[in-house]
């Protein structure tokens, strides 16, 4: 069992709609959670940055974290075409050097 | 401000050629890595190097090696290339500390044949 799943799409949507985004892990001592958003053949962009359980909102983005269950989801209102790309979670643990552990991502497209 | 850079942008090797990745940020970021990317795989630590004058193995370090030339610079070297590192590499690099934040170069695009 990989230490986080996430599916790997691709998610089609109108222009306008809400996006949700998850991914679920298995390591309880994740701490650091993150969202990268990849275009197309460019480097991974971070997102979103949230620590332990909790949302946290930025613009049209809204980051949900749910320790008890494992689970974390990236929320995109009002969707545009140009939010078309490849969505990476990523999480790591507290003490010292810990190493990043990114998902596999989601491929989202937004139709016109 | 650039951020992270790589070079070069994509490459075309034999099997069995060498040749060396440059990453080079500044973001005066302390920490820097190396990640593989591949369908379905998700992105793979190759190496890391937590500060400058320390380098450490990832998940998949073999047929690697790094430099930590300087505090900006990193490089990544392909000793005797194989079809199996043909891969998109990414470079990344942080401030250190616990739940750091990556931010990450364009990447390269590598062909084995």
């Amino acid at each position: 069992q990989k230490e986080v799943e996430q599916d790997p799409g691709p998610l089609s949507v109108p222009e306008g709609a809400i996006v949700s985004l998850n991914c679920t892990y298995s390591n309880s001592a994740f701490q650091y959670f993150m969202w990268y958003r990849q275009y197309s053949r460019k480097g991974p962009e971070l997102l979103m940055y949230t620590y332990s359980s909790g949302n946290k909102e930025d613009g049209r983005f809204t980051a949900q974290v749910d320790k008890s269950s494992k689970y974390i989801s990236l929320f995109i209102r009002d969707s545009q075409p140009s939010d078309s790309a490849t969505y990476l979670c990523a999480m790591s643990g507290s003490g010292g050097y810990q190493k990043v552990t990114f998902g596999t991502g989601t491929k989202l497209q937004v139709i016109p | 401000n650039a951020g992270v850079t790589q070079t070069p942008k994509f490459q075309v090797l034999k099997t069995g050629q060498s040749m060396t990745l440059q990453c080079a940020q500044d973001m005066n970021h302390n920490s820097m890595y190396w990640y593989r990317q591949d369908p379905g795989m998700g992105l793979r630590l190759i190496y890391y190097s937590a500060s400058e004058g320390t380098t450490d193995k990832g998940e998949v370090p073999n047929g690697y090696n790094v430099s930590r030339l300087n505090k900006r610079e990193f490089s990544l070297r392909l000793e005797s290339a194989a079809p199996s590192q043909t891969s998109v590499y990414f470079c990344a690099s942080s401030f250190p500390g616990q739940g750091a934040a990556q931010y990450f170069g364009p990447g390269t695009r590598l062909l084995v044949l």
